[in-house]
Order: C-alpha cells, then structure tokens, then sequence
C-alpha cells in the first residue's frame, strides 16, 4: 500500500540555519506530493505540492523536489526563522478508481532558537 | 472566500455517549474528507464524500460513521465512545477530490472522552 516515511524529529536549530526535512514514499501510480505545516492548536496549512516528477514546489522561502527515481520529496529552505517553529507533514495523494485520500508520514517537529 | 469551517471547536463527553461533528467546506467544494489526528497514531483518514456518496473509507470502526448534504456540508458521528477515540478530527474539502487538487483543511474539533 502507499506510505510515507519522514525523518524522526524533533529538530531543533539556530534562526538563520538551514533546514532539510527527509521525506520519502511507497506508492502505486503516480502520486500527487504534499507538505503541510501544523502550528499549535490549528488545523494542517498546504506549505506546497508538486504533481509530477521532477515538480518543484515553492513557498515562503521552502522548496520541495518530487524526485521519482529516489520516491523522495524532501523539504528545504536556505534560513530558518522563528515563525517557522511547529509541525511539518509530508504527504502523498493518490486516487484509485475515483476514491482518494491523503496519505501522512508521522510528522517532524521543528523548534527554532533566536 | 470562507475557509473550512469545523463546528465545535472543542467538546467533552464521556465513555458511552455518542457525538456528532460539523463541516463547512470551502464554497464550490465537493469532496469533503475527514482525517483522525492522535499523538500516537497520527493522522489517519476517516472517509471520504462527493455529492453525497461516500467514495472511500479507512480502517475505522462501524461506530464511526458519517454524512454529506446536498449543500456539501458534512457531519461524522461517533457512537459509544471509548477513551481511544479522544483526538483532533479535521475536515478537508477540495474542489472534486481530484488527485492534483489540493485539500484545505479546516481547523480541526479536539474531542476529549472522559
């Protein structure tokens, strides 16, 4: 079946540090590839998506490849900022004779220290 | 345009009672989802509706159980509530639940079973 497999937290780094959150999947098809982030007591905010292989998906500073040939999505971003202390989730989406669902790795905390 | 609205937010019931939780998806949404988020388990799909059909199920107990309007609003009730079932419940919509498309989640109702 699918799943994903996200690196163990928690993380913890310096403001300014660079980040990279391993993330790799199993999957039938050819999925759709997702992180969300989670901030303390509120539901899951897209981060960015990537459809196909070799998709790089942006925003606010983080980056994400979907790499086919490794199942990999891993997320990075060149300095970390306070405000990006909380929980990520990669996730893969795959529809199935018209059923679908999102699929979660377990989560990553990440803290980030001034 | 509105996000994902969960009513309640938070709830307390004991062992033995049943609930029922709200979602408003995003206006022109379909698909709504339902997702379990717990400590230990993660975060687990629930099931999944379009124009009022259930499309999909995970591997959840026939106690919990759900529904959608023709409005697309939806409802999950669980009865005869055990301790285990204590969790966030977060509702996702998308537009047709197409595997490109993007769920937006709303912000989740924390149950506590006491």
């Amino acid at each position: 079946g699918n799943s994903v497999t996200q690196m163990e937290g928690p993380v913890t780094l310096s403001e300014e540090a660079f980040l990279t959150i391993n993330c790799t999947y199993t999957a039938t098809g050819y999925p759709s590839l997702f992180w969300y982030v989670q901030y303390p007591g509120e539901g899951l905010q897209l981060l960015l998506k990537a459809t196909k292989a070799d998709d790089k998906g942006s925003n606010k500073g983080f980056e994400a490849t979907y790499r086919k040939e490794t199942t990999s999505f891993h997320l990075e971003k060149g300095s970390v900022q306070v405000s990006d202390s909380a929980v990520y989730f990669c996730a893969l989406r795959s529809v199935i004779q018209g059923a679908q669902k999102l699929v979660f790795g377990q989560g990553t905390r990440l803290t980030i220290n001034p | 345009k509105a996000g994902v609205t969960q009513t309640p937010r938070y709830l307390i019931k004991t062992r033995g009672q049943q609930v029922t939780l709200s979602c408003s998806p995003i206006s022109g949404h379909r698909s709504v989802s339902w997702y379990q988020q717990t400590p230990g388990q993660g975060l687990q799909f629930l099931f999944e509706y379009f124009s009022e059909t259930q499309r999909n199920k995970g591997n959840f107990p026939g106690r919990f159980s759900g529904r959608q309007f023709s409005n697309s609003r939806s409802e999950m009730n669980v009865s005869t509530l055990e301790l285990g079932d204590s969790a966030l419940y977060l509702c996702a919509s998308s537009l047709l639940g197409q595997h490109q498309e993007t769920q937006y989640f709303g912000p989740g109702t924390r149950l506590l079973v006491l």
